[in-house]
């Protein structure tokens, strides 16, 4: 593909309830970076992956937020047992290297805790 | 701590008006400054970053390390300028972690 993709695009789930949310980086890229961002604000780090390597999760806001990457290209955010504040949509970037500009964002996932 | 300060969550100006878009930081260490830009309907974007020192769509930005701001201007505003502008940073020895603006909405009025 073109870009970085994510998937999905919306997701709506009740409060309690896991979700999984992917991100396809551009091919080849060895950077790839989660962010999330709340309504009316600016996306805020969570984590960072240099290929299967996560080398920053500082970001995360608690242990129900995990990230992986196993073979280096696709990721997966899981969040476990939702919260409404949860809500928020979650941007995916990617770069060609370590430290490389620019990001090449996603179009993000929505996702909704009822 | 790392922070990246927008004061105007909204800006409107008139096309051919000049325009600048307030950025304020505080970053412990060496920052690298970046203005993203997302336009209606599409994915956020790089616009500039202070590094490369470049004009993009007529848009510079100066980093005053002494003001520690790295304010957006362009002299004169069109209609298809209409967006949402992040300033952000990163550290010139750490890029892996970004610090995002809450984000101006730039309004160009016909």
């Amino acid at each position: 593909g073109a870009g970085v993709s994510q998937s999905p695009r919306y997701k709506v789930a009740k409060r309690g309830q896991d979700v999984a949310l992917r991100c396809d980086p551009i091919s080849g890229h060895v950077s790839l970076f989660w962010y999330q961002q709340a309504l009316g604000q600016g996306p805020e780090f969570l984590t960072y992956f240099q290929n299967e390597a996560q080398l920053d999760k500082s970001g995360l806001p608690s242990d129900r937020f995990f990230a992986e990457r196993p073979e280096g290209s696709v990721s997966t955010l899981k969040i476990q047992r939702t919260q409404q504040e949860d809500s928020a949509v979650y941007l995916c970037a990617s770069s060609p290297r370590e430290g490389s500009q620019p990001q090449h964002f996603g179009d993000g996932t929505r996702l909704s805790i009822l | 701590a790392q922070r990246v300060t927008q004061p105007e969550k909204l800006l409107s100006v008139f096309k051919g008006a000049p325009v600048e878009l307030k950025c304020n930081y505080s970053y412990s260490g060496s920052p690298e400054l970046f203005w993203y830009v997302q336009y209606s309907r599409q994915r956020l974007q790089l616009l500039l970053r202070h590094i490369s020192r470049e004009s993009i769509k007529g848009f510079t930005a100066d980093l005053n390390k002494g003001e520690t701001s790295f304010h957006l201007k362009k002299p004169f505003a069109q209609e298809e300028d209409s967006a949402m502008y992040y300033c952000a940073l990163s550290g010139l020895s750490n890029f892996n972690k970004f610090y995002f603006g809450s984000g101006t909405k730039l309004n160009v009025k016909p």
